[in-house]
């Protein structure tokens, strides 16, 4: 079974402060991703990767930042966080068999305060 | 843009009638991919069915669903709704060639009742 942690599942910041939401695979697939979930948007892509060193920007990066330093690990980054930014974060990795299938973290809530 | 777009925010059914969640999407590609992911109470979305051949039905755990590129459509059916359907249920669409990148429809929570 795949097998996507997220840590840490809840976290409280506050406005202004730095927070590293982490991310780990055992999956050994090349693909990551960082979704955030929100009631009337769905989820939205924010970054991704393809491998470890690479991250791109998703269709809402803006005051986001990611960081893939191994297969396994894939960290999304708030320098400077604001209260827009209280939401679920989704990591998932994928097959990279297309047409790719997701598998999900158990998410992270993030309340910025 | 490519969009996906999901009309019911809410539906509620009663335990035994068919079920029918729309999506609808627009790309300019010829090729898309779509996908229904399904998210139960805490848990994390997981892939429900995904097809990319026009006018065939794709069927798993009792829902199917059809890609329709004339409509731009791939609703989700089922004959019977259990109680164990109530869900939040994403329609989502991916690009040929452009495979990692899901865009999701806002969502559509279905409640099923006894």
């Amino acid at each position: 079974e795949a097998a996507v942690t997220q840590s840490p599942r809840n976290k409280v910041a506050v406005t202004g402060g730095k927070v590293t939401l982490s991310c780990n695979q055992t999956n050994n697939h090349n693909n990551m991703y960082w979704y955030r979930q929100d009631t009337g948007h769905g989820l939205r892509l924010i970054h991704y990767s393809y491998g470890a060193g690479s991250t791109e920007k998703g269709d809402i990066p803006d005051g986001y930042k990611a960081s893939r330093p191994s297969q396994e690990n894939f960290s999304l980054i708030l320098e400077l966080a604001t209260p827009s930014q209280t939401s679920v974060y989704f990591c998932a990795s994928g097959d990279g068999t297309g047409p790719e299938t997701l598998y999900f973290g158990s998410g992270t809530r993030l309340t910025v305060l | 843009g490519d969009s996906v777009t999901q009309t019911e925010g809410l539906v509620t059914l009663t335990e035994g009638l068919p079920v029918m969640l729309n999506c609808t999407y627009q790309t300019i590609y010829s090729n898309p991919f779509l996908f229904w992911y399904v998210q139960h109470l805490n848990e994390s979305p997981r892939l429900l069915l995904k097809s990319f051949t026009d006018n065939k039905r794709t069927e798993h755990q009792g829902f199917h669903a059809t890609l329709h590129k004339s409509s731009s459509s791939f609703h989700l059916q089922k004959s019977s709704a259990q109680l164990s359907d109530s869900a939040l249920y994403y329609c989502a669409l991916s690009l040929s060639g452009s495979f990692n990148k899901l865009t999701f429809g806002a969502g559509t929570r279905l409640a099923v009742c006894p």
